[in-house]
């Protein structure tokens, strides 16, 4: 099985600073055939579920604020919020979707502001 | 606009088995796989197992196999995800979410429902 391995599990910065979050798979995660890198980012609020921020590790969902993105490739992945707002404190995880399942999470990282 | 919607919380006495079900609506059913992740109090995510309601069977993390049953009603555009030998470390928010794709994202959760398991 893949293990994610976030860094770190927690952070905090100011108001309109620059946030980085990072994610280690055990093993890559390119798919050489499309060259895609089967990673996904998530941010968590409480009391709510889960929502999609980045897939294949740098594509941004519809409506997420461009100051969210993602980067990386390989086994080494980088999401970073700029011009970070109140809105943004939450828990962020990554994920891999690569292959056979179990599709696994990060442990997570708790947002927060300084 | 695609939404899951999914059954109340429960409880349940260790030992026993629960049921949760996942509907959908906005968008087609049968082609996206359908996953269940789990959420203890205070904890991150787990996936436990998918399916693809086109094809019927269900794909288990290794830790669940024997304990967990993911079904699709194709009639009402539900997934039903049961999990059985309950015990208090199962207690946890149960989610469903939408993979954009076979190998893909989950684009869309539904709102989560909360097993207790108490004595």
């Amino acid at each position: 099985d893949i293990v994610m391995t976030q860094s770190p599990d927690s952070l905090a910065v100011s108001l309109g600073e620059r946030a980085t979050i990072n994610c280690k798979s055990s093993q890559s995660v390119l798919y050489s055939s499309n060259n895609k890198n089967y990673l996904a980012w998530y941010q968590q609020k409480p009391g709510q579920p889960p929502k999609l921020l980045i897939y294949w590790a740098s594509t941004r969902e519809s409506g997420v604020p461009d100051r969210f993105s993602g980067s990386g490739s390989g086994t080494d992945f980088t999401l970073t919020i700029s011009n970070l707002q109140a809105e943004d404190v939450a828990v962020y995880y990554c994920q891999q979707y690569y292959n056979t399942p179990p599709y696994s999470f990060g442990q997570g990282t708790k947002l927060e502001i300084k | 606009q695609v939404q899951l919607v999914q059954s109340g919380a429960e409880v349940r006495k260790p030992g026993s088995s629960v049921k949760v079900s996942c509907k959908a609506s906005g968008g087609t059913f049968s082609s996206f796989p359908i996953n269940w992740v789990r959420q203890a109090p205070g904890q991150g995510l787990e996936w436990m197992g998918g399916i693809i309601p086109i094809f019927g069977t269900g794909n288990y993390a290794q830790k669940f196999q024997g304990r967990v049953t993911i079904t699709t009603d194709e009639s009402t555009n539900t997934v039903y995800m049961e999990l059985s030998s309950l015990r208090s470390e199962d207690t946890a928010i149960y989610y469903c979410a939408r993979s954009s794709g076979t190998y893909a994202h989950f684009d869309y959760w539904g709102q989560g429902t909360l097993v207790t398991v108490s004595s």
